[in-house]
C-alpha cells in the first residue's frame, strides 16, 4: 500500500532534549512538508523540501531542523531551542502533476509531541 | 498574502440533514482548492480537489464548488450521517509548494 508513515505516534520530550520525528513515503513524490497543528490554529508550515538535498523554511521554522538525504525520507528534529514544542505534527507529500491534476497533497497519521 | 477562513468553527446537525460548509480565500490566484477530513488525533484525508479551471467536483454524497471571483468554496454534504462527524479543512494552493489552510469546521451529526 502506498502512503506516508510517521513515527512514533506519541513522543515525549524532556527539557533541553532534541527529539526527531520520522516521516517516510513510498508514493515517489518529490515534495515533502512538515506542519504543526495547534488547537484552533489550523496547520502552519515548518519546513518543506522540493527535491533531495534541498529544503526551505516555512512560516515557523525557528527551533526546528530537517534533512532530505533520500527521496523517501524527511525527518524533523525538534531542538531544545523550540520552547513550546507541544503540538500535533503532520508530514505531507505532493507531486506537481498527477493524472493532469496539480499539487494534490497527502498526509501521514501524525505524531503528538508532549513535554515532560 | 493568502488567507483562508472557514465559518462556522463548529456545527451540529441532526442525522439526515443536508449541510454546507464554507471556505473563503482572499487571493483569487489559486492553482486549486482542496477539502480534507480530519478525525480526532488523526492525519488529514483528502476528500475533493477542485482545480482553478473547474467549478465543482463530486464524490458520493460530497460536492465541492469553487467561485474564484468571489473567493469562496463550499462543501455540500447530502443526507448527513453520524460517521460524517469530523473536522473539515480547506486548503488553497497559491503556488507549487504553497498550501494555506483554514482553521476548520468541526461537524457533529447527531443520531
Amino acid at each position: 500500500d502506498g502512503g506516508i508513515t510517521q513515527s512514533p505516534k506519541y513522543l515525549f520530550r524532556k527539557e533541553g532534549q532534541n527529539v526527531t520525528l520520522s516521516c517516510e513515503q513510498n508514493l515517489n513524490h518529490d515534495a515533502m512538508y512538515w506542519y504543526r497543528q495547534d488547537p484552533g490554529q489550523g496547520l502552519r508550515l515548518i519546513y518543506y523540501s522540493q527535491i533531495v538535498n534541498d529544503f526551505q523554511k516555512g512560516d515557523i521554522a525557528e527551533g526546528y531542523s530537517v534533512s532530505r538525504e533520500k527521496k523517501e525520507s524527511f525527518p524533523l528534529t525538534v531542538t531544545s531551542a523550540q520552547k513550546n514544542p507541544t503540538a500535533f505534527y503532520l508530514c505531507a507529500s505532493s507531486i506537481e502533476k498527477q493524472g493532469g491534476v496539480r499539487n494534490i497533497q497527502y498526509f501521514g497519521a501524525g505524531t503528538r509531541l508532549s513535554v515532560l | 498574502k493568502q488567507e483562508v477562513t472557514q465559518i462556522p468553527a463548529a456545527l451540529s446537525v441532526p442525522e439526515g440533514e443536508n449541510l454546507v460548509l464554507n471556505c473563503s480565500f482572499t487571493d483569487s490566484a489559486i492553482y486549486n482548492l482542496q477539502w480534507f477530513r480530519q478525525d480526532p488525533g488523526k492525519g488529514l484525508t483528502s476528500l475533493l480537489l477542485i482545480q482553478s479551471s473547474q467549478r465543482e467536483q463530486t464524490s458520493g454524497r460530497l460536492n465541492a464548488s469553487l467561485d474564484k471571483s468571489s473567493g469562496r468554496s463550499t462543501l455540500y454534504i447530502a443526507a448527513s450521517q453520524p460517521g460524517d462527524s469530523a473536522t473539515y479543512l480547506c486548503a488553497a494552493t497559491s503556488g507549487t509548494y504553497k498550501y494555506i489552510f483554514g482553521t476548520g469546521t468541526r461537524l457533529k451529526v447527531l443520531a
